[in-house]
């Protein structure tokens, strides 16, 4: 079956502008996770949604970040006017849910490049 | 706040040799996975561990889990170039929001 999805594979942007990242997750999968990795500080949580809950914010670097997860499915990142620091791969994964059983399944991720 | 730590950072290995990496975190974290990244590529779960004393194997790579010690180690035997990968081990906080360790550049040369 399909596995996580993401688009753009590869995003160049210049500094300032706004840049839309998009996640399909497996379908059926409820929970579904951003990630960041950059060199400078690893691979990091950003946010994650669990079916109809409010979701889990707490590892957005700053309110010029948000995502929202359409209908249960889809989600997209938002970064607003970025900034070279911003510079990283964006990783989505998804599981069934988020109990201790519930494998998390990552996609292929968006590399962002900020000029 | 949950904190992983790997080490080594980069691991220079001859083929057919043992070695290990160290995961170490600091406070109780429901699970603890092992991913290995290939340049370029997404994450590939290698294993899961649950609970105390849990050990997983799958061909050359083994993955044990020491609560008490709050340690995991990837154990490699053997070691062959197809192995020369980035890996990551990840402890979890609630939600399932995992928190990732700096992860083990592998080298496996001839």
């Amino acid at each position: 079956g399909a596995g996580v999805s993401q688009s753009p594979s590869n995003k160049v942007t210049e500094k300032g502008k706004d840049v839309e990242l998009r996640c399909d997750p497996i379908s059926g999968h409820t929970a579904l996770y951003w990630y960041r990795q950059s060199l400078g500080q690893g691979l990091e949580f950003l946010i994650y949604f669990q079916g109809n809950s409010a979701p889990d914010k707490s590892g957005l670097p700053s309110d010029r970040f948000s995502a929202e997860r359409t209908g249960g499915s889809v989600s997209t990142l938002t970064i607003q006017r970025t900034q070279q620091e911003d510079s990283a791969v964006y990783l989505c994964a998804s599981s069934v849910g988020t109990s201790a059983y519930n494998e998390q399944f990552f996609g292929p991720g968006t590399r962002l490049t900020v000029l | 706040e949950l904190k992983v730590e790997q080490n080594p950072l980069f691991l220079s290995m001859q083929e057919g040799k043992n070695y290990t990496i160290y995961c170490n975190y600091s406070t109780t974290s429901d699970r603890l996975y092992w991913y290995r990244q290939d340049p370029g590529k997404s994450l590939e779960s290698l294993f899961v561990l649950l609970s105390n004393g849990a050990v997983k194997q799958e061909g050359r790579l083994m993955a044990s889990l020491d609560t008490k010690a709050r340690l995991s180690t990837l154990h490699i035997t053997a070691a062959v170039h197809d192995l020369s990968a980035t890996y990551f081990c990840a402890g979890t906080a609630a939600g399932n929001k995992l928190t990732f360790g700096g992860g083990t550049r592998v080298l496996v040369k001839p």
